[in-house]
């Protein structure tokens, strides 16, 4: 079964320092989105992306992060400067946008701000 | 604005036993999906079901059923015979505007901490 697949599963990184959060969707998918999700909090969402480009985004989706289909398969969402607050599961998830389908999910990255 | 509230923050109960978690969700919308989703402590988001608003049929799927109840904006999920297996957090959520042709953001509720004692 095709799944959503997201590298890397864990990521410490350094207050300041820029992570880049992988993520392949499903092949034929044509919607891309990231949710967060604090540790112990409800999953939110943080942006869609369509056709190249950002269809719809959250309150959190602030200046500091980014995201981008360099190629084909990869979606990616970068975190210019992290902060301890960053600290979460970062879902990336794919639907094919047809009208009775779910977002499928990847197992998650675990970012852990130090 | 949507909102889904699940009031249960956690729930124990011993094998075997039947739980309902129980969803509650605010929309303005006509149109709208709900779902639950599973999360075991591996981390993972694991799909259960998708429901759409014109559907107010109940669903039976295994040990699993859902009432979605339109006149009190609730989706209730019951889990039969309980296992340690269950034993998860559980989230409903809602996505808007279902036929635009585009799948929606979802938005979840806090979740359910279930724990299923042996």
């Amino acid at each position: 079964e095709p799944e959503v697949t997201q590298t890397p599963s864990h990521q410490v990184t350094q207050m300041g320092q820029e992570v880049i959060l992988r993520c392949v969707p499903i092949s034929n998918h044509l919607y891309f989105y990231w949710y967060r999700q604090i540790l112990g909090q409800k999953v939110e969402f943080l942006v869609s992306f369509y056709n190249n480009e950002i269809s719809e985004k959250s309150e959190i989706f602030d200046d500091q992060f980014s995201v981008e289909r360099p190629d084909g398969s990869n979606f990616t969402l970068k975190i210019r400067s992290t902060k301890l607050e960053d600290s979460a599961m970062y879902f990336c998830a794919s639907s094919d946008g047809s009208l009775n389908t779910e977002a499928f999910f990847g197992q998650g990255t675990r970012l852990t701000v130090v | 604005a949507q909102k889904v509230t699940q009031a249960q923050t956690e729930i124990s109960v011993v094998e075997k036993e039947d739980v309902t978690l129980d969803c509650v969700y605010e929309t303005r919308d006509t149109t709208y999906y709900l779902f639950w989703y599973k999360q075991p402590p591996s981390g993972e988001l694991v799909f259960l079901i998708r429901r759409n608003s014109f559907d107010e049929q109940n669903e039976i799927s295994g040990r699993y059923s859902w009432n979605f109840q339109k006149s009190t904006s609730s989706f209730n999920f019951t889990i039969t015979a309980s296992q340690v297996v269950d034993s998860a957090v559980y989230f409903c959520a809602l996505s808007e505007d279902a036929f635009s042709g585009s799948a929606r953001q979802l938005t979840f509720g806090s979740g359910t901490q279930l724990t299923v004692l042996p």
